[in-house]
């Protein structure tokens, strides 16, 4: 069945330091795949996409890459921030579906 | 511009009562999906509104239902209300039936007690 997963459930940094939340999915029909960022009591807020058909993407200060061979996804933040501390989710949608499926999230520690 | 709205804020229900959600999409979107989030769980998908009707529902019981007006704006319904639906409820929006990003409301806190 349709799944996404992440590696690990926390992740510490040292502000000034890059991070990189990993992500593994199982659905190989999946197309469209999303990165969120929430913050405690708040929805959750659109980080940077990415469809199937690129492996990169970059944002401001954010990379996304997709390994569609290992079903791999990954968010690369850099110079990261006090400010970026928080859940961090990735989705994805394909196929037929219309949702979104969330993994549970890796929470984001950045010490200054 | 404002983003997806969602109100109450905060709700406190009793077990067995009914419970309205409301949410406004992003101006210039016409998609809304509602989602649950229990604490310290992602988000899990209830159910998408596309021209006033029901497209995907996912594993939630009928007690959950909703609407689509004619604007956009949607409702979520639970009847009967459980202990166990005490969650975040959130809304997001998208624009062309759901194939673009979605964005998500700040979400209604809801309690059932």
């Amino acid at each position: 069945g349709e799944s996404v997963g992440l590696h690990l459930p926390t992740l510490s940094v040292q502000e000034g330091d890059n991070s990189i939340i990993n992500c593994a999915y199982s659905n190989s029909a999946s197309d469209y795949f999303i990165w969120y960022k929430q913050e405690s009591g708040k929805g959750p807020q659109f980080i940077i996409d990415i469809r199937s058909n690129m492996d990169k993407r970059q944002g401001q200060r954010v990379t996304v890459l997709l390994n569609k061979t290992v079903k791999h996804l990954s968010l690369q933040i850099a110079a990261t921030q006090p400010g970026d501390s928080a859940v961090y989710f990735c989705a994805e949608k394909g196929g037929s579906n219309y949702k979104l499926t969330f993994g549970k999230g890796t929470l984001l520690t950045v010490n200054p | 511009d404002a983003g997806v709205t969602q109100s109450p804020t905060h709700l406190i229900k009793t077990r067995g009562q009914q419970v309205t959600l409301r949410c406004s999409p992003k101006s210039g979107h016409d998609t809304v999906s509602w989602y649950q989030q229990a604490l310290g769980q992602g988000p899990q998908f209830i159910f998408q509104y596309y021209e006033e009707e029901e497209r995907q529902r996912g594993n939630f019981p009928d007690r959950f239902s909703g609407h689509q007006f004619p604007n956009y704006s949607s409702e979520l319904n639970v009847n009967a209300l459980l202990l166990g639906d005490s969650a975040l409820y959130l809304c997001a929006s998208s624009r062309g039936g759901g194939t673009t990003e979605a964005f998500f409301g700040q979400g209604t806190r809801l309690t059932v007690v």
